[in-house]
């Protein structure tokens, strides 16, 4: 069984740029989260997206966004790139909601 | 409000010996689920056990063990007979709102580094 799949993996961009990082979930699950690692802020929730309704969100500014498609395939998007968003954004897949997340291997970001 | 405490910050122990990982939490619902995820340098983070608030009962899996116990609000976690593939970081997490939710609260982590 497939796990899920974050792309991609490693990227650097430039402080004013965008992002699109892409997650695909396990076959099946159809709850994605997304969440942000950094070393000063650990890990933090940034949005939850079940069957492409958004149930949750962290707190993160406007700047931050997200979507799921039908086929539970789900995107962030960081609009006007500053120097803090550098960090390992982590994706999770769930077949519903409460259990178990299963993670991918993030996509780490850098941004200049 | 929600919040999870890991209070070690690293730990190293030697191969073979016992290590407990300490979590401490706060919540102000009834319900609630506590997790532990192990992070290795891989990135992703693997789940390790997940426990409801109403089920106090102490667990073990292999050489893992969870001791959760609500009158102190804590939920921590014990390895038997460390082994080198164990270093990694440890995180222990909340989830609110009965689990309805995916939204995990989690902590700083605890650096596990198990020398041989």
């Amino acid at each position: 069984k497939a796990g899920v799949t974050q792309t991609p993996r490693y990227l650097i961009k430039t402080r004013g740029q965008q992002v699109t990082l892409s997650c695909s979930p396990i076959s099946g699950h159809r709850s994605v989260s997304w969440y942000q690692q950094t070393p000063g802020q650990g890990l933090q929730f940034l949005f939850e997206y079940f069957s492409e309704t958004q149930r949750n969100k962290g707190n993160f500014p406007g700047r931050f966004s997200g979507r799921q498609f039908s086929n539970s395939r789900s995107e962030m998007n960081v609009s006007t790139l500053e120097l803090g968003d550098s960090a390992l954004y982590l994706c999770a897949s769930s077949y519903g909601v409460g259990g178990e997340l299963f993670f991918g291997e993030g996509s780490r970001l850098t941004v200049l | 409000a929600q919040k999870v405490t890991q209070a070690q910050t690293e730990i190293s122990v030697v191969e073979k010996e016992d290590v407990t990982l300490d979590c401490v939490y706060e919540t102000r619902d009834t319900t609630y689920y506590l997790f532990w995820y192990k992070q290795p340098p891989s990135g992703e983070l693997v789940f390790l056990i997940r426990r409801n608030s109403f089920d106090e009962q102490n667990e073990i899996s292999g050489r893992y063990s969870w001791n959760f116990q609500k009158s102190t609000s804590s939920f921590n976690f014990t390895i038997t007979a460390s082994q080198v593939v164990d270093s990694a970081v440890y995180f222990c997490a909340l989830s609110e709102r009965g689990g309805a939710t995916n939204k995990l609260i989690f902590g700083t982590g605890t650096l596990l580094a198990v020398q041989p």
